[in-house]
């Protein structure tokens, strides 16, 4: 099982609509979450954190439920400029020498359509 | 100010060959960190360094890796014996200091891709 799954999509959408992705993680010591941009052939870059009390950036909103080990995000009022892979991203353990490791979801690709 | 840069962008090599790979973090950050990612993946943990000392090299897939960064600042990312499997775009990013959290963005170069023939 990877300690990091979500559905790779694609999810294809109009602008205008809402979407929502999902995530699930295997390791319960896991104390740091975050969604991932990444445009074709571009590095990731941060799209936001993720904090257990849900937490809202414009037209993004990230969940967190650690009782189930589920992330989500969900993008309202999309746009063109939104079409991007969207990894789901935790801190790879909870303490000693390797707390910086990020461990990747395999990403999830979001095409938006006029 | 300038981020992450890594060179070669792009390097092509025949099965068997030695590789070097470049990453300059942003200056001053002490942590920096190697991923690998194939088509169609995300990222996968390779190395990373606090300072000049690898912190974590767990994700080195075999001892054909090995990754150095004498001065605490650039680091080199090594293949021996380069195989075909090796084929993906080696990431690196770096960080203030070390750790994953919401005060510590990790910052991504645009990557080396490295095609082994």
């Amino acid at each position: 099982r990877k300690e990091v799954e979500q559905d790779p999509g694609p999810f294809n959408v109009p602008e205008g609509a809402t979407v929502a992705f999902n995530c699930t993680y295997s390791n319960s010591a896991s104390q740091s979450f975050f969604w991932y941009r990444q445009d074709c052939r571009k590095e990731p870059k941060l799209l936001m954190s993720v904090y257990s009390s849900g937490n809202e950036d414009g037209r993004f909103t990230a969940q967190l439920n650690r009782a189930s080990q589920y992330i989500s995000l969900l993008i309202r009022d999309s746009k063109l400029s939104d079409s991007a892979t969207y990894l789901c991203v935790v801190n790879g353990n909870a303490g000693g020498t390797s707390y910086g490791k990020l461990t990747f979801g395999q990403g999830t690709i979001l095409t938006v359509h006029p | 100010g300038a981020g992450v840069s890594q060179t070669p962008s792009n390097k092509v090599t025949e099965k068997g060959k030695y590789v070097e790979l470049r990453c300059d973090p942003i200056s001053g950050h002490t942590a920096l960190y190697w991923y690998r990612q194939s088509l169609g993946q995300g990222p996968e943990f390779l190395i990373y360094f606090q300072g000049t000392g690898a912190a974590d090299d767990s994700g080195l897939p075999n001892d054909r890796f090995f990754a150095v960064r004498p001065e605490g600042s650039v680091s080199t990312l090594k293949i021996q014996r380069t195989e075909r499997g090796d084929s993906a775009v080696y990431l690196c990013a770096s960080s203030l200091r070390p750790g994953a959290n919401s005060y510590n963005e990790q910052f991504f170069g645009p990557g080396t891709r490295l095609t082994v023939l």
